[in-house]
């Protein structure tokens, strides 16, 4: 596709319960990064991926957050055991780089409701 | 040392107005300042961006104000219109190392016809 997708686009999931939300980057983007945006709010820094570098992890809340990428494309964000303080948007980007220049895309986001 | 401070939290602009948004930064080390666009429901959309070999970069009516020794940089919208009612949010990273941008906390810009 043109940009990058995300699926689903909302979940209501029942606190306690696992979910896994899912992120295509544009095709060729080395990078990609996930965010948190809680409503009213900016957005927060959870994990970026790039290429077969070790990702950096350094934004994810708690041990109850992981993410994985296969290679250069999808990639999935799981949240376990969840809680009504992970209601939140969670936003995939993935990054184009031409002549040494970097431009970070965003997609339309997984509305995530924790009831 | 990675804040990125944004100023004010919400605006509001007469049509025709000037809507101007402010950053603040701490790490010297980044060197890649983009703005970027939200409407509900939708993801954050590039709008422009600056790098600080430059003080001023413009794009039609949005022009980005960058002074490196204040480590503070801005947005303009000149002859603001209700379309430009949206979220927007500075950031900033380093960009020779690709990492991370980091966000302001976002101003809600609302321009009334």
């Amino acid at each position: 596709g043109a940009g990058v997708s995300q699926s689903p686009s909302n979940k209501v999931t029942e606190k306690g319960k696992d979910v896994e939300l899912r992120c295509d980057p544009i095709s060729g983007h080395t990078a990609l990064y996930w965010y948190r945006q809680r409503l009213g709010q900016g957005l927060e820094f959870l994990i970026y991926f790039q290429g077969n570098s070790a990702p950096d992890k350094s934004g994810l809340p708690s041990d109850r957050f992981s993410a994985e990428r296969t290679g250069e494309s999808v990639s999935t964000l799981t949240i376990q055991r969840t809680q009504q303080e992970d209601s939140a948007v969670y936003l995939c980007a993935s990054r184009f780089r031409q002549a040494g220049r970097y431009t970070i895309y965003f997609g339309e986001g997984s509305w995530l409701t924790v009831v | 040392q990675q804040q990125v401070k944004q100023s004010p939290q919400s605006l509001i602009v007469q049509k025709g107005g000037i809507s101007i948004i402010n950053c603040a930064y701490e790490n010297t080390a980044f060197d890649y300042f983009p703005w970027y666009q939200q409407f509900p429901g939708k993801g954050p959309a590039l709008l422009i961006a600056i790098r600080p070999d430059v003080s001023e970069k413009k794009e039609g009516r949005f022009t980005i104000s960058f002074n490196k020794s204040a480590k503070q940089f801005s947005l303009h919208i000149m002859d603001s219109q209700p379309g430009d009612s949206a979220t927007y949010f500075c950031a900033a990273s380093k960009e020779t190392s690709g990492s991370r941008l980091t966000f302001g906390e976002g101003t809600q810009l609302t321009v009334n016809p």
